[in-house]
């Protein structure tokens, strides 16, 4: 499967536990995305790298969200002391490098679903 | 935040029949795109009209865009079964990032 993957796909935690999660974008695509979606919403962008680069993040990413791109390949999302409110499908995305006039159409993966206790 | 709003947040139709979800959002956009997702599960890129067109069709999917309205419609003919799934609207403005709507959940019966 060339898709996005992401690892694990569930995760059952108790508040105040740090969890990680890790994303593998299409090879050669630069362009990495993190989003939550909630039940009932559409998913909310979160952060994004080009390459290695963290170009851009919500101010949902409050200080206990961190998210590396350390390689420019693969990512990890962490959350520290987490809260019943972080309870959430995490999704990520990639998208190649944009050539000229061209447009971002995202790829996504399958998600991991936190909850917590 | 929630760029837009999908309409009719849900809908119940028979198998053959067309189904219309529209959108509308807030800001200008450099393009719109529509994606699926299957319950529980990540979301599939279905299409994507830019801000200087009006209509684009792919395959059983035609989408229109009124950027004077800033409005969009997923029209999906003959539907299928498997067509059941939640379908959401993305505006990218030019930041990279795609900002979606609440969704509209698509029951097709049998």
């Amino acid at each position: 499967d060339t898709g996005v993957s992401q690892d694990p796909r569930h995760k059952i935690t108790k508040r105040g536990q740090n969890v990680t999660f890790r994303c593998d974008p299409i090879s050669e695509h630069n362009r990495l995305y993190w989003y939550r979606q909630t039940l009932g919403q559409g998913p909310e962008f979160l952060t994004y790298f080009q390459n290695e680069a963290q170009l851009e993040k919500s101010r949902l990413l409050s200080d206990r969200f961190s998210a590396e791109r350390p390689k420019g390949s693969f990512s990890t999302l962490e959350i520290q002391r987490t809260e019943q409110g972080d309870s959430a499908m995490y999704l990520c995305a990639s998208s190649p490098r944009l050539a000229e006039n061209s447009y971002n159409e995202q790829f996504f993966g399958p998600g991991t679903r936190l909850t917590v206790l | 935040s929630q760029q837009g709003e999908e309409d009719p947040q849900a809908l119940s139709i028979q198998e053959g029949e067309n189904a219309t979800m529209n959108c509308s959002y807030k800001t200008s956009i450099n393009n719109l795109q529509w994606y699926r997702q299957n319950s529980g599960r990540g979301l599939v890129h279905l299409i994507l009209i830019r801000s200087n067109e009006r209509e684009k069709h792919s395959g059983r999917l035609r989408v229109t865009l009124d950027t004077s309205k800033k409005s969009s419609s997923l029209l999906i003919t003959a539907s299928r079964a498997a067509d059941t799934a939640s379908y959401f609207c993305a505006t990218e403005g030019g930041s990279e990032k795609l900002v979606f709507g609440k969704g509209t959940k698509l029951t097709v019966n049998p």
